[in-house]
């Protein structure tokens, strides 16, 4: 079975400054997809970023990029300039590529907390 | 267009009841899951319905049953309540339930058994 791990529980990081949010992860598929969700005291859950194990280039999106080592299995949120609305829990997911299976496979999330 | 919903928000029951639990999908969207948060941890995967099957199925005791209705909407039904599953209930939709459409999240219905 799969797991994900998220050894930080909680992190701080002051205003304007940037942020990696660790995740390892354990699998014996080849392709999967990873993902870092978001979830502010509104408890939804928001997509923040996603990367298809079989792309070699990490993925970005304008202040969130991450660092995907796939023999290490080690999948990293950095977050450039911090902003305060960035103040959540943080959850890495996994989701293997069996066609129609959408299971995702949390950790325990990291709590960031964004000092002005 | 409106995101997922989820009803009721939130709901206090006693040990030994039954819940029903509601959600329903963005229009359009086929596939529903649904995710089990205790406090403190990250969600637990209960079940997946695509097109009114069931796709998958969480470690999770026959108490818990689902079902997805014509208009792809889904019910969780939790059955003999116990004060451990008192938690937050994720629903989730997607176009399809295929590796390239997104799962899009609901606000969670807060369930307390006192």
């Amino acid at each position: 079975a799969q797991t994900v791990t998220q050894s930080q529980p909680e992190m701080s990081v002051q205003e304007a400054e940037t942020v990696t949010l660790s995740c390892t992860y354990d699998t014996s598929e080849s392709d999967y997809y990873l993902f870092w969700y978001k979830q502010p005291p509104s408890r939804q859950m928001i997509l923040v970023i996603r990367q298809e194990a079989y792309k070699q280039q990490n993925a970005t999106e304008n202040r969130f990029s991450v660092n995907f080592q796939k023999a290490a299995k080690s999948f990293s949120l950095k977050i450039s300039d911090s902003q305060l609305g960035d103040a959540a829990m943080y959850f890495c997911a996994y989701r293997g590529s069996n066609f129609g299976n959408e299971k995702l496979t949390f950790g325990t999330g990291t709590r960031l907390t964004i000092i002005p | 267009d409106a995101g997922v919903t989820q009803s009721p928000t939130h709901l206090i029951k006693t040990r030994g009841q039954h819940v029903t639990l509601r959600c329903s999908p963005i229009s359009g969207h086929k596939s529903v899951s649904w995710y089990q948060q205790v406090l403190g941890q990250g969600p637990q995967f209960i079940f997946q319905y695509y097109e009114k099957e069931e796709r998958g199925r969480g470690n999770f005791p026959d108490r818990f049953s689902a079902r997805q209705f014509p208009n792809y909407s889904s019910e969780l039904n939790v059955n003999a309540l116990l004060l451990g599953d008192s938690a937050l209930y994720l629903c989730a939709s997607s176009l399809s339930g295929d590796r390239f459409h997104e799962q899009y999240f609901g606000p969670g219905t807060r369930l307390t058994v006192t």
